[in-house]
């Protein structure tokens, strides 16, 4: 199993731009979340899906949108992208509403936008 | 307002000294507690989850320590090895269920050998 797949790993955007950050697992998963993280300041969750059709904010979730049209895939679209979205975003997925299972992760997008 | 406060922000221990790693939260609904670990180009794993209604939590040469009065958790490695050094996240979730997790701000750990 491939897990969660997250693409491009890198990838610089001039301030305006859009780009859409794409996510993948093949656990079967219900849940999929984006988070960012900065340096220094944790893991903030940007967008989360309960299922397929199903999205809600999080924490941080101006400048950013999402859509689940299927249970593999939870692509996260930045629209004019801004010098304070430079980070690295993380996507990740988990079973549904039990706590013994962890939230799975992919190894990150790095952003940058100058 | 930050939820969850860890600290130290980072840790420089001798192999086979011990690690410790602290945690604060405010919210007294969380009632699921994970340590998530980070390799560097990596995504953060879980490393060892604790509930409220046990005090401490062993596996391997990990143990959470949880104080509910307190409102506090920690993460102690015992016998560090330079293998552990990476950033640990602790984080906190509650209605029963591991979404919509709530993580410190992290903390650098290098074991030096």
């Amino acid at each position: 199993n491939a897990g969660v797949t997250q693409t491009p790993k890198f990838r610089i955007l001039k301030i305006g731009q859009s780009m859409t950050l794409q996510c993948a697992q093949d656990m079967n998963h219900n849940y999929m979340y984006w988070y960012r993280q900065d340096p220094g300041m944790g893991l903030k969750l940007i967008y989360y899906s309960v299922g397929a059709g199903i999205t809600d904010k999080g924490e941080v979730p101006n400048g950013y949108n999402v859509s689940r049209s299927t249970t593999e895939d939870f692509p996260l679209r930045l629209e004019l992208a801004a010098p304070s979205q430079t980070s690295v975003y993380f996507c990740a997925s988990s079973f549904l509403d039990s706590r013994n299972q962890p939230q799975h992760f992919g190894d990150g997008t790095r952003l940058s936008i100058l | 307002q930050q939820q969850v406060k860890q600290s130290p922000q980072s840790l420089i221990v001798q192999k086979g000294g011990i690690s410790i790693i602290n945690c604060a939260y405010e919210n007294t609904a969380f009632d699921y507690f994970p340590w998530y670990q980070q390799f560097p180009g990596k995504g953060p794993a879980l490393l060892i989850a604790i509930r409220p209604d046990v005090s401490e939590k062993k596996e391997g040469r990990f143990t959470i320590s949880f104080n509910k009065s307190a409102k506090q958790f920690s993460l102690h490695i015992m016998d560090s090895q330079p293998g552990d050094s990476a950033t640990y996240f602790c984080a906190a979730s509650s209605g029963g269920s591991n979404y919509k997790l709530t993580f410190g701000k992290g903390t650098l750990l290098t074991v030096n050998p």
